[in-house]
């Protein structure tokens, strides 16, 4: 079964540290792979997905095949950065399966 | 604003009472996804419609519920007999597919129906 994994529940970083959310997952085909992110009170919105190989708000994410891994990096973190971040894989074009997420705290 | 949209925003409701969910999706999108997300988990798959077929439920739903899209436009979600295991926040969220290729876009949300049985 096709499985996103995020081993982190909660990552503190302080500001303008870098920063790096782990996602690894298991699929059997080709992934397609996206950030979620969920600021307080706000819905999930996208953050980028991996084909469109944007940065976006700083953040990149590169797809690594042969570690199963799509981790999600920003050089200098920022207290707006702040939120719930969930990893998501599209599976065989038909469903979206998401990590547990992780909660990252920017502190001052 | 033309997102995604929920009702109603929160329902409390007793343990054994059903209880039904709508969902507008943006009007451009033809797949239409519910899912369930209980505190410190992420989302959890429930089902998904393409237009008004629906295309593939989670093995993990139980009988009790069942979801609807009859025009492909709008869509419902009803829990019957509602237990207390029940209580979670019911996410809905929409796609565009295009027919005849693999680009699918992603997801946008709504921002939720929270749920408590008591």
């Amino acid at each position: 079964a096709q499985r996103v994994t995020q081993p982190e529940k909660l990552l503190s970083v302080f500001k303008g540290a870098p920063v790096e959310l782990k996602c690894n997952y298991s699929y059997s085909g080709s992934p397609e792979l996206f950030w979620y992110v969920q600021y307080s009170r706000q819905r999930l919105q996208l953050l980028l997905r991996h084909i469109s190989r944007e940065s976006i708000k700083g953040f990149t994410a590169d797809l690594n095949k042969g570690e199963t891994s799509f981790h999600l990096k920003k050089p200098f973190a920022q207290e707006e950065d702040s939120a719930m971040y969930y990893c998501a894989l599209l599976d065989y074009g038909q469903n979206f399966v998401f990590g547990p997420g992780t909660r990252l705290s920017v502190l001052p | 604003d033309t997102g995604v949209s929920q009702n109603p925003r929160h329902k409390i409701t007793k343990r054994g009472q059903n209880v039904t969910f709508r969902c507008d999706p943006i009007s451009e999108h033809n797949r239409l996804y519910w899912y369930r997300q209980t505190l410190g988990q992420g989302p959890e798959f429930l089902t998904y419609f393409q237009n008004e077929a629906q295309l593939e439920k989670s093995r993990l739903l139980s009988d009790r519920f069942s979801a609807e899209r009859p025009k492909g436009s709008f869509s419902t979600l009803e829990i019957q007999r509602t237990e207390q295991g029940d209580s979670a926040m019911y996410l809905c969220a929409s796609s565009l597919v295009l027919v005849g290729s693999s680009y699918n876009s992603p997801l946008h949300f709504g921002n939720g129906t929270r749920l408590t049985v008591t």
